[in-house]
């Protein structure tokens, strides 16, 4: 049974710095990895998809990187904003069961002014 | 572009009522998904269609049912809801089941 767990569960950082959230995994058979950012009560707005082939995806000062083999994903945020605060959602969908996400508990993270 | 829409948005219904959820999908998508995140939890998979056929079921309670049209909407009933059904449900859209999941913004049910 695939379980996904996200390390630390709350970050606060002070405003410019580079930061890195964590994920992993225990079932490395993952068809793609994506990472969620989530805003007190609000929906889920996907950052970046990971296929199983590809090793990362950037998209503005955002860099995901996938390590299959070890059953670990990274977030790499640089220059961190205050808008940058809120919940980092990370998600695998398994071969197994290719209809489904699982997530993992997420990150809180709060960038201080 | 367009997305995923749910409606409605918010819902509150008292103990053992009723509540539908509906969602339609991005425009040509045929599979659809619905996520249940109670309080300070992490989305929960509850059930799925792929062509108006369920295709995979996760922890959806017996109380809940749902169901794809042909139009490829999707509707998620909930009977005899329980204090314990307050949560945000999502719904997602996919081409296919394999595809990258799309996520409505979420209908947010609060039972009284």
């Amino acid at each position: 049974k695939q379980e996904v767990t996200q390390i630390p569960a709350a970050l606060s950082v002070p405003e410019g710095e580079n930061l890195v959230l964590n994920c992993s995994f225990t079932d490395s058979a993952i068809y793609n990895l994506q990472w969620f950012r989530q805003d007190p009560g609000k929906g889920l707005t996907s950052l970046l998809l990971i296929q199983s082939s590809q090793r990362e995806q950037t998209s503005g000062r955002l860099n995901a990187s996938l390590d299959k083999s070890s059953g670990r994903s990274t977030l790499y945020i640089a220059a961190s904003q205050p808008g940058d605060s809120a919940t980092y959602l990370c998600a695998v969908k398994t071969l197994s069961s290719a209809s489904k996400i699982i997530f993992g508990s997420g990150t809180r993270l709060s960038i201080r002014p | 572009a367009a997305g995923v829409i749910q409606s409605p948005r918010h819902l509150i219904k008292e103990k053992r009522e009723t509540a539908t959820l509906k969602c339609y999908p991005i425009p040509r998508h045929d599979t659809v998904y619905w996520y249940q995140q109670g309080p300070g939890q992490d989305p929960q998979f509850l059930i799925s269609f792929y062509e108006k056929m369920q295709s995979d079921k996760g922890s959806i309670p017996d109380r809940f049912s749902a169901q794809q049209f042909s139009d490829y909407h999707s509707e998620l009933n909930m009977s005899s809801l329980e204090l314990g059904d307050s949560a945000l449900y999502f719904c997602a859209s996919s081409n296919g089941t394999t595809d990258t999941q799309y996520f409505g913004p979420g209908t947010r049910l609060t039972v009284l």
